[in-house]
């Protein structure tokens, strides 16, 4: 089954303005963690921001927050004040401890670009 | 310090052939896991190492296999390459292996099957 879903392969942003970048995800665990990765055109996943299931309050690093909304299962990434820097595939993903091996599940991705 | 470090950075080899990639993890980290990103996909879990044990593996053929040597560092092995076996390989290390535990990747290796 579906673990996670970007339903927006790709998004545009005005330089400065923020933006939304949505995912929904799918567990009957208790305990799972969610994660944000940016991925530039050179490859690397980059850790951006994460959010456990059982934290009280959304998390935040810098530009980016996690809105947490655990009743609708969604964790959707807001990005403040864009850079073109920004400009980039950006991945949602979850670990559970239904497997056992706690690896991630990762979506389809969604393409952000920031328009100067 | 150092990040994850993965090599080759690229590898091109032909229908048949074996190939083993390589991942040094972060220092401190004791888990390693492999993921296979496909052209406009998100990467799918291959293998995780902890402390040198398998603790899981994915959806893939036997073909697959990985190990973890006792400085923590791993190395994937594909045997009889495919077409579909293209893709960019990440390797991502974790402290632990915990549900919470951040994984961090490396820069990837490119395989290209000819």
């Amino acid at each position: 089954a579906q673990k996670i879903t970007q339903t927006q392969p790709g998004m545009f942003v005005q330089e400065k303005e923020a933006v939304t970048l949505d995912c929904t995800y799918d567990t009957s665990d208790p305990s799972y963690g969610l994660f944000w990765y940016k991925q530039p055109s050179s490859g690397e996943m980059i850790f951006l921001i994460y959010q456990g299931s059982y934290d009280q309050q959304n998390a935040t690093e810098g530009r980016y927050s996690l809105n947490f909304q655990k009743a609708r299962k969604s964790a959707n990434l807001v990005i403040s004040a864009s850079q073109l820097g920004d400009s980039a595939m950006y991945f949602c993903a979850m670990r559970d401890d239904q497997t056992g091996a706690n690896n991630l599940f990762f979506g389809t991705g969604t393409r952000l670009t920031v328009i100067p | 310090d150092a990040g994850v470090t993965q090599s080759p950075t690229h590898l091109i080899k032909t229908r048949g052939q074996q190939v083993t990639l390589r991942c040094s993890p972060i220092s401190g980290h004791k888990s390693v896991s492999w993921y296979q990103q496909v052209l406009g996909q998100g990467p799918q879990f291959i293998f995780q190492y902890y402390e040198k044990e398998e603790r899981g593996r994915g959806n893939f053929p036997d073909r697959f296999s990985a190990r973890q040597f006792p400085n923590y560092s791993s190395e994937l092995n594909v045997n009889a390459l495919l077409l579909g076996d293209s893709a960019l390989y990440l390797c991502a290390s974790s402290f632990i292996a915990g549900v919470s535990d951040t994984q961090y990747f490396g820069p990837g290796t490119r395989l290209t099957v000819l």
